[in-house]
């Protein structure tokens, strides 16, 4: 089965701290990509990453930036944590670009900024 | 740019009904759609993926079916039980590398 960790369930940061949120996926998939979801809002893609070293913004990269020094490992870096930041962070991994595979998620960091 | 909508929001039902949930989408050119499972505070558990060239995917008591020409699917659970409640989301795939989510469908199966 695939796998896809994160590195915590729950985190509380204050306003102003440099935040980690990392993802290690154990199929040695290509893609990875990191979410937040808050309610009402449904899913919103932050970044993704289709190899070691490259990757896309997705729709609300503003406030992150992500890292990708291994294939398997997927960093979402909060430079300066606010409190609208606040949210669950998903995970997840795919194996294709094209879409014919299925996405495989973490179980999801929920981030409190304070 | 494509919209994914899923009705309803939510859904409350007795333990032993079948239900229908249900996943619009606006761009037809799909490659796949996808269904998934999401339990308060978890992640995404995927339940089924139909390929754009197929009509319909079972999996023990889901059926989930596609029809591209009208942009439509629907997800089919027969005989709810009180472990099926969740928030249920569709997903659809253009063929780049970013699936489009609709906001779920919340449901509650009481015994």
């Amino acid at each position: 089965d695939v796998k896809v960790t994160q590195s915590s369930r729950y985190l509380v940061k204050r306003t102003g701290e440099k935040v980690f949120l990392e993802c290690v996926q154990d199929m040695d998939h290509e893609n990875m990509f990191w979410y937040r979801q808050d309610p009402g809002l449904g899913l919103r893609l932050i970044y993704f990453s289709y190899d070691v070293k490259m990757k896309e913004k997705g729709d609300i990269p503003e406030g992150y930036s992500v890292s990708r020094e291994k294939k398997e490992r997927f960093s979402l870096i909060l430079e300066s944590a606010s409190t609208n930041q606040t949210s669950m962070y998903l995970c997840a991994s795919s194996r294709s670009f094209q879409g014919t595979d299925t996405q495989y998620f973490g179980p999801g960091t929920r981030l409190t900024v304070l | 740019k494509q919209e994914v909508t899923q009705i309803p929001a939510a859904l409350s039902v007795p333990e032993g009904e079948n239900l229908v949930l249900n996943c619009s989408f606006t761009d037809s050119a799909i490659y796949n759609l996808q269904w998934f499972r999401q339990d308060p505070g978890k992640g995404l558990t995927s339940l089924l993926l139909i390929q754009s060239s197929q009509r319909e995917q079972t999996s023990g008591r889901l059926n989930a079916s596609l029809d591209k020409s009208s942009g439509r699917s629907t997800l089919y659970i027969a005989a709810s039980q009180p472990g099926d409640s969740a928030t249920y989301l569709c997903a659809v795939h253009r063929g780049s590398y970013i699936p489009t989510f609709g906001r779920g469908t919340s449901l509650i199966v009481h015994p």
